[in-house]
């Protein structure tokens, strides 16, 4: 049973305008959301995060916002660049940092010039 | 410096070889994990030590055998892997605030292992 779902396998978007990544969770425990980011043949690299007690994050040109009672974040990338093509995973984990980070299964996403 | 360096790079080992996986930070980091990622899939988690002590076996087979020789080092042993074993192997690291929150982690690039 997939705890964290990313629905859209893959995303095109072109240069300039806006991607919009969704993620959904089933687990209502969950309290603490990333955004990762991994380009062929390396490491996830840490993006962005949220915590369940905010509804909105932004860093730069990345914004995540959270619904709780939907159990839904969506991760903006506003302007979208060509670099930005890669798998972004959303993630979630529970309270404490034993539990586990629970990865969705990823979207890919092309950014074209 | 939020760097988690691993070696080797690529790795291309036999059914009967022993071998080791390195993973190294310099954060000051107190939590360590060992993921295991197979092409178009999420990580999948397969240990994690706080503290340098194992806390979390995702009940992984025997033929993986980690390791926390110090809090800046973790290795994985490998023996006896069979051809389905062929993954990229991610290192990662994170605070380890006693349980006062949840925290990132910071991935190293991975170690390609193929397994022939």
């Amino acid at each position: 049973d997939q705890q964290v779902k990313q629905n859209s396998p893959s995303l095109s978007v072109q240069e300039g305008r806006i991607s919009i990544l969704n993620c959904d969770y089933t687990n209502s425990m969950f309290d603490y959301f990333l955004w990762y980011k991994k380009y062929p043949a390396e490491g996830p690299t840490f993006l962005i995060s949220i915590s369940s007690i905010k509804d909105k994050n932004e860093d730069g040109r990345f914004t995540v916002f959270l619904n709780k009672s939907a159990k839904h974040l969506s991760l903006h990338i506003v302007p979208s660049q060509p670099g930005d093509s890669a798998v972004y995973f959303c993630a979630a984990s529970g309270k404490t940092s034993y539990d586990k980070v629970i990865f969705g299964p990823g979207t890919s996403l092309s950014v074209i010039p | 410096d939020t760097e988690v360096t691993q070696t080797p790079k690529h790795l291309v080992m036999g059914m009967t070889n022993k071998k080791s996986l390195k993973c190294e930070q310099h954060m000051g980091h107190r939590a360590m994990y060992w993921y295991k990622q197979k092409a178009k899939k999420p990580p999948e988690l397969m240990f994690v030590y706080s503290y340098e002590k194992l806390s979390i076996n995702e009940s992984v087979p025997s033929r993986f055998s980690p390791e926390c020789p110090n809090s800046s080092l973790l290795n994985l042993h490998l023996h006896a892997l069979q051809p389905e074993d062929s993954a990229l192997y991610l290192c990662a690291s994170s605070q380890e605030d006693g349980g006062q929150g949840s925290e990132t982690q910071y991935f190293g690039p991975g170690t390609r292992l193929t397994v022939l």
